[in-house]
């Protein structure tokens, strides 16, 4: 069946350390989402890709980097400049961005 | 810049009851408008998908209608379960003179059904 597969589900990150999120989709959809969610503060655009090889910032992309190499990939590094990384993050994909999106089943970043 | 407002932020229904939930949003300009649900801890789950042209779309108990030039829709839910119990999540994706689109999202309904 066709998806999105986040991993991993709980990822525990040290101060002053680099993580990556992995956002693989079989849907063949050209564009591709990251969104943190917070208590009380609704979901977030962190960063999105429209094609291979280009992304955009979203409304809150500082602290964050993308790359889109492949069109079935859109992994997401949490570097040490995000001085609050503790949340959900969750990864979605469409067609084109103007239809119907389908989301992952999240990550749970922790700082430790 | 589009806003997207769901009231109430939280309801509690006795089992059976039929229940509306409701989303505006600012700007009228939309491609489409989807509902998602959420339940604790995980992602989000497409429920109806309404694009700009239609004025309502139906799965098995639910019902969402798009009122574009007001600026709403509502997810009606007939004979609510406790399964239904869950946050309910209204998106909008606006027009976009450059090209990139991208969900505006509202923050959420929390539905509890009690047995």
């Amino acid at each position: 069946d066709g998806g999105i597969t986040q991993s991993p589900k709980y990822l525990f990150r040290k101060e002053g350390q680099n993580v990556t999120l992995s956002c693989e989709q079989n849907l063949n959809h050209d564009a591709m989402y990251w969104y943190r969610q917070d208590p009380g503060q609704g979901l977030r655009l962190i960063y999105y890709s429209q094609i291979v090889n280009d992304f955009q910032k979203g409304d809150i992309a500082e602290g964050y980097s993308v790359s889109r190499e492949k069109k079935e990939s859109f992994p997401l590094t949490v570097t040490s400049a995000q001085k609050n990384p503790t949340a959900f993050y969750l990864c979605a994909s469409s067609i084109d961005g103007r239809y119907g999106y389908t989301f992952g089943s999240g990550t749970r970043l922790t700082v430790v | 810049k589009q806003e997207v407002t769901q009231i109430p932020a939280a309801l509690s229904v006795p089992e059976g009851e039929n229940l509306v939930l409701n989303c505006s949003f600012t700007d009228s300009a939309i491609y489409n408008l989807q509902w998602f649900r959420q339940d604790p801890g995980k992602g989000l789950t497409s429920l109806l998908l309404i694009q700009s042209s239609q004025r309502e779309q139906t799965s098995g108990r639910l019902n969402a209608s798009l009122d574009k030039s007001s600026g709403r829709s509502t997810l009606y839910i007939a004979a609510s379960q406790p399964g239904d119990s869950a946050t309910y999540l209204c998106a909008v994706i606006p027009y976009s003179g450059a090209g990139s689109y991208q969900l505006t999202f509202g923050k959420g309904t929390k539905l509890s059904v009690i047995p």
